[in-house]
This record gives structure tokens, sequence and C-alpha cells, in this order.
């Protein structure tokens, strides 16, 4: 069974600096795909970024960058510049040939301005 | 484009009640995914159909729970006899059909419905 973990339940940026988010996985497929998922209060969850695992280039989106370590099954996401409107849940998740997400428990990262 | 729709947003029942969700995905969109969201937790997988079919069914959906998608557009998740632990944030998502070739397709989130069983 694929399992996701997140092991920081909390995190905390200043406004314009750097942060990193922590994400492992286990899954016994080949062909499998990363997200992180971003859920600010109160509204729905939209995709930040996502990771092909057969692609060994790191996935970037502005101002989001992820860190994937496929022989270590790690798959951290950075977030540069961090700004207020970056403050919400981010879950890390991964999808399999069977067609569904399996998430982590999610971290929630507060920005201070 | 509307986005994924969901209704109601919230819905407070008592203990043994029936309740009934529904969703509309995103037009031309054939797949459609529930999954259940617990206060503080990552949203977990319940049933996903492609069109009219249900094709996977977590162990999370006990006999209590039926989810129906009759004509492959909009979907119903009901939920009979609700418990207490039944309280959580219940979301669909929808996915344009496969590319040929990938496995692959982005999921789009509805706001869900919060449920609160008293």
């Amino acid at each position: 069974a694929q399992t996701v973990t997140q092991s920081q339940p909390e995190m905390s940026v200043q406004e314009a600096e750097t942060v990193t988010l922590s994400c492992t996985y286990d899954t016994s497929e080949s062909d499998y795909y990363l997200f992180w998922y971003k859920q600010p209060p109160s509204r729905q969850m939209i995709l930040v970024i996502r990771q092909e695992a057969y692609k060994q280039q790191n996935a970037t989106e502005n101002r989001f960058s992820v860190n994937f370590q496929k022989a270590a099954k790690s798959f951290s996401l950075k977030i540069s510049d961090s700004q207020l409107g970056d403050a919400a849940m981010y879950f890390c998740a991964s999808f399999n040939q069977g067609g569904k997400l399996i998430f982590g428990q999610g971290t929630e990262l507060s920005v201070k301005p | 484009d509307t986005g994924v729709s969901q209704d109601p947003r919230h819905k407070i029942t008592k203990r043994g009640q029936n309740v009934t969700f529904r969703c509309d995905p995103i037009s031309e969109h054939n797949r459609l995914y529930w999954y259940r969201q617990t206060l503080g937790q990552g949203p977990e997988f319940l049933t996903y159909f492609q069109n009219e079919a249900q094709l996977e069914k977590s162990r999370l959906l006990s006999d209590r729970f039926s989810a129906e998608r009759p004509k492959g557009s909009f979907s119903t998740l009901e939920i009979q006899r609700t418990e207490q632990g039944d309280s959580a944030m219940y979301l669909c998502a929808s996915s344009y059909p496969l590319p040929q070739g990938s496995s692959y397709n982005e999921q789009f989130f509805g706001p869900g419905t919060r449920l609160t069983v008293l």
C-alpha cells in the first residue's frame, strides 16, 4: 500500500524568506506521480506543483520548487520569497495507476509579516 | 467553466438520520472522485467513477455509504444512519479523460461539504 508522511504539522516563515516543507512516501509502483496541494482556510484545494517519478529533473513553478530524491523516497517543497497569501495547509500526495490520490497529514504554514 | 460545485456546503444532522450530498463536476470531465477529510488530517479516498461506472471503493466506504453517478454527470453520496464519526469534510474532485498513453490527469477539487453529526 502507498503511504505519504509529512512529519511537520506546523511551519512558520517570515515574509520574503524561504521555507522547505518535507514529505516522504512509500510505494511499490514504478510509475507514479507526486504532488503538493495547497488548501487555504475555508477554500478549496488547488494543485501547486507536480512531479513525474520517471523525470530526474526537479519540477519548478515560479516561486515553488521541489527536491525529489527518488532513492530516498523524499519529496520536499521549497517556497521562495514567501508571501502572506502562501499561508495555508499544504498536502503532499501521490498518485498511482489505481487512480486515486494518497495524501499526507498536512503541514500548516504560517507567514509572518 | 465554473469549476467543481458541491451542495450543500454545510450540513448539520442528528445521529441516525440519512444525508445526501451532491457534486457537479467540470463539464467534459469523465472522472469523478470522492474523498473524506477529518479535522487536521489529509483527505482520504472513498471512491471514484469513470463516466457512470464506479471503478473503485475504499474500505472506508462502509455499507452505510453509497455513491452514484447515474448519467455520468453529477454524483451523489448518501450516508445512511449517520454516526458522530461521520463528521468530516466530504470533497469531490473531477478530471478530464486520460490522454492516450498517460495514466494521470489533474484532479480539480470542489469546496467540499462539511458534515456535522450531533
